[in-house]
């Protein structure tokens, strides 16, 4: 069936330092993704849409200048943390929709653990 | 958006029903009910969704009120690795695939 994957699972960053995490669409194409961060025993927050072609749309309140998203190719969306803070661990997650109606089926990735140090 | 109301904990038994209910009484007529599960430290995994009628999968059976303002998800037989965090989400048309998750329910399955 439908497969998100994303890399790396799990990565410790230096603070001041970027990390790119990548979603990626195994055997479906996404002209749309979507990008999560979950803080412990906190649900899933939208942070944004990952548009292919252009650009990203951010939901309020989320520095489109710090979480960079680029969106290259159909099965491929990328969320880089610039210059990462511990306040920026966290645990992010991606989803892609296999088609645009509402009754095709949006998947998540396994999800990419965040820790500045 | 159309919100949804989930207890935050049941306990279930082992090789039981779990019945989780979901209120959503302001869906409108165009808009999905799905199902997300979240085991500690995973992603979301898709359980289910419905319009109207009711569904079933491999996984679980979903129960939607003739009305639509609320449904039930059926785990037939509840095992351990049934424990984790059940989301229930309505798929607003003005959202597209953006969802919105809420707390969700906590079920955890005993021996």
């Amino acid at each position: 069936g439908a497969v998100v994957s994303q890399h790396p699972s799990r990565v410790i960053c230096k603070s001041g330092t970027s990390v790119k995490i990548e979603c990626r669409s195994l055997d479906f194409q996404a002209t749309t993704m979507f990008w999560y961060r979950q803080f412990p025993k906190k649900s899933l927050m939208l942070m944004a849409t990952s548009n292919e072609g252009s650009k990203a749309t951010y939901e309020q309140g989320v520095e489109k200048d710090k979480f960079l998203i680029n969106h290259a190719s159909l099965t491929l969306s990328t969320l880089t943390v610039t210059s990462a803070h511990p306040e920026d661990s966290s645990f992010y997650i991606c989803s892609a929709p296999t088609g645009p109606g509402l009754g095709n089926t949006i998947y998540f990735g396994e999800g990419s653990w965040l820790t500045v140090v | 958006d159309a919100k949804t109301t989930q207890p935050p904990s049941m306990d279930c038994a082992e090789g039981r029903a779990a019945n989780l209910p979901c209120n959503h009484s302001t869906i409108s007529g165009n808009e999905y009910v799905y199902w997300y599960r979240q085991i500690h430290s995973q992603g979301p995994q898709y359980i289910i969704h419905g319009l109207k009628n009711n569904e079933t999968n491999e996984m679980a059976s979903l129960i939607i009120t003739e009305d639509r303002k609320s449904s039930t998800l059926i785990l037939p037989h509840a095992t351990l690795r049934d424990t984790a965090v059940y989301y229930c989400i309505v798929r607003v048309a003005a959202s597209g695939s953006r969802l919105t998750f809420g707390e969700g329910t906590q079920l955890t399955v005993n021996p």
